[in-house]
């Protein structure tokens, strides 16, 4: 099975920072097959990220994914209040469609 | 609007049994594949299982294969997780969620509100 590791385990940072969130897979999965999710205290995840660097419908633009291989990335651009949440990606090439451990994004 | 609610959580004790329901609406639901996801107290998401349209194929989690069932009643629009002999370690918020497409490669973009399964003595 494929497993997700996710770095940091803890990002604090300020509004209108840069956030960089690194997913790293055991084995090569394909861009297209690598999601991202946000996740606030209390709610279902939502998916923010898919196909490589699709937003979902009404995610921001200061959202983005890239990577490749075994190596990818979340990047938030200048991060608002509301970015502040926990961040998992998951690969959906294989079941078990297994998510990361998470990263959460505290404010500093 | 796409809905899913999750229902049939609870306590059960240590080597019981629970069947969670999840009632879907707002889209033709046995075009879909549909997957249950869980998350334990303030741990990470995990996923369980996932289901073909037509009920024919089933993917499970390692760790619930020959415990837990998936299956589904499309005329109905309902999903449904058989989980028998419970450990502590399924205690967890149950999500159930659809995915952008109906490949069974998909993200999940829907989500239900989850159910609690507590499994105590």
């Amino acid at each position: 099975d494929i497993v997700l590791t996710q770095s940091p385990g803890t990002l604090s940072l300020s509004p209108g920072d840069r956030a960089t969130l690194s997913c790293r897979a055991s084995q090569t999965v394909s861009s297209s097959f690598l999601a991202w999710y946000q996740q606030k205290p209390g709610q279902a995840p939502r998916l923010l990220i898919y196909d490589d660097s699709t937003r979902a419908t009404d995610v921001p633009d200061r959202f983005s994914g890239s990577g490749s291989g075994t190596d990818f990335t979340l990047t938030i651009s200048r991060l608002e209040p509301e970015d502040f949440a926990v961040y998992y990606c998951q690969q959906i090439a294989t079941s078990p469609g297994a998510f990361g451990q998470g990263t959460k994004l505290e404010i500093k | 609007e796409v809905q899913l609610v999750e229902s049939g959580g609870g306590l059960v004790q240590p080597g019981g049994s629970l069947r969670l329901s999840c009632t879907t609406s707002g889209f033709t639901f046995s075009n879909y594949w549909m997957t249950w996801v869980r998350q334990a107290p303030g741990k990470g998401l995990e996923w369980v299982a996932n289901i073909k349209q037509d009920g024919r194929e089933e993917y499970y989690l390692d760790s619930v294969r020959g415990r837990f069932s998936i299956s589904r009643d499309n005329r109905k629009k309902s999903l449904f997780l058989q989980m028998n002999r419970l450990t502590d370690d399924d205690t967890a918020v149950y999500y159930c969620a659809r995915g952008i497409s109906t490949s069974r490669i998909t993200p999940l973009l829907h989500w239900g509100q989850g159910a609690l399964v507590a499994v105590s003595s």
